[in-house]
């Protein structure tokens, strides 16, 4: 069974720029999670879906990161405009009930110049 | 609100030695569940444990076991006779059962050294 799939693995962009991060959960996950991580903040939740509707976004920094899930097997974490302090790991993971372990794809390493 | 505190940053070891990473979490919930996760240098994360707040019993995974204490709320991850496989930044999380969202500790960073 695949894992989380997320794409790109690696962009690097210009500051300004618009920047989409793509996410394909586990077959039969119900949850979906996107985390960044930096040195100075460790592993923060930006926002959960849970069957493909968001419940708390209360970890979206500002209103230039928007997150969508039109389905139940792809999501989106969006940028525009980005800045240098957007740069990081971004983490997709899912779930298959509430109390399972969630599973992480590989991440996206994000670069803005 | 609940807690997670990792107190070692980074530990360093010499190969075959045991290591020990230290969890301490915090939460008013009497029900709820405690993670480890593995983070190698290749960034992803990785699975290694899940444990309820009602099962104490501690658990062993090979070289890996786990010590979940309630009393003093700690759920401890004791490498034995590590390998140099082992370097990675372990992170300890929790989850309340009426929750939906871990919380992370900071991490320990573990250096295993041939």
């Amino acid at each position: 069974d695949a894992g989380v799939i997320q794409s790109p693995r690696h962009e690097v962009t210009e500051m300004g720029q618009e920047v989409t991060l793509r996410c394909k959960p586990i077959s039969g996950h119900n949850s979906l999670f996107w985390y960044r991580q930096t040195m100075m903040r460790g592993l923060e939740l930006l926002i959960y879906f849970n069957n493909n509707v968001p419940i708390d976004d209360s970890g979206m920094p500002e209103d230039r990161f928007s997150a969508k899930m039109p389905n139940a097997s792809f999501s989106t974490l969006k940028i525009q405009p980005s800045e240098p302090r957007d740069s990081a790991v971004y983490f997709c993971a899912s779930r298959r009930d509430r109390v399972n372990e969630q599973f992480f794809g590989p991440g996206t390493r994000l670069t803005v110049l | 609100a609940q807690k997670v505190t990792q107190v070692q940053t980074e530990i360093s070891v010499v190969e075959k030695e045991d290591v020990t990473l230290d969890c301490v979490y915090e939460t008013r919930d009497t029900t709820y569940y405690l993670f480890w996760y593995k983070q190698p240098p290749s960034g992803e994360l990785v699975f290694l444990i899940r444990r309820n707040s009602f099962d104490e019993q501690n658990e062993i995974s090979g070289r890996y076991s786990w010590n979940f204490q309630k009393s003093t709320s700690s759920f401890n991850f004791t490498i034995t006779a590590s390998q140099v496989v082992d370097s990675a930044v372990y992170f300890c999380a929790l989850l309340l059962y009426a929750g939906n969202m871990l919380t992370f500790g900071g991490g320990t960073r573990l250096m295993v050294k041939p």
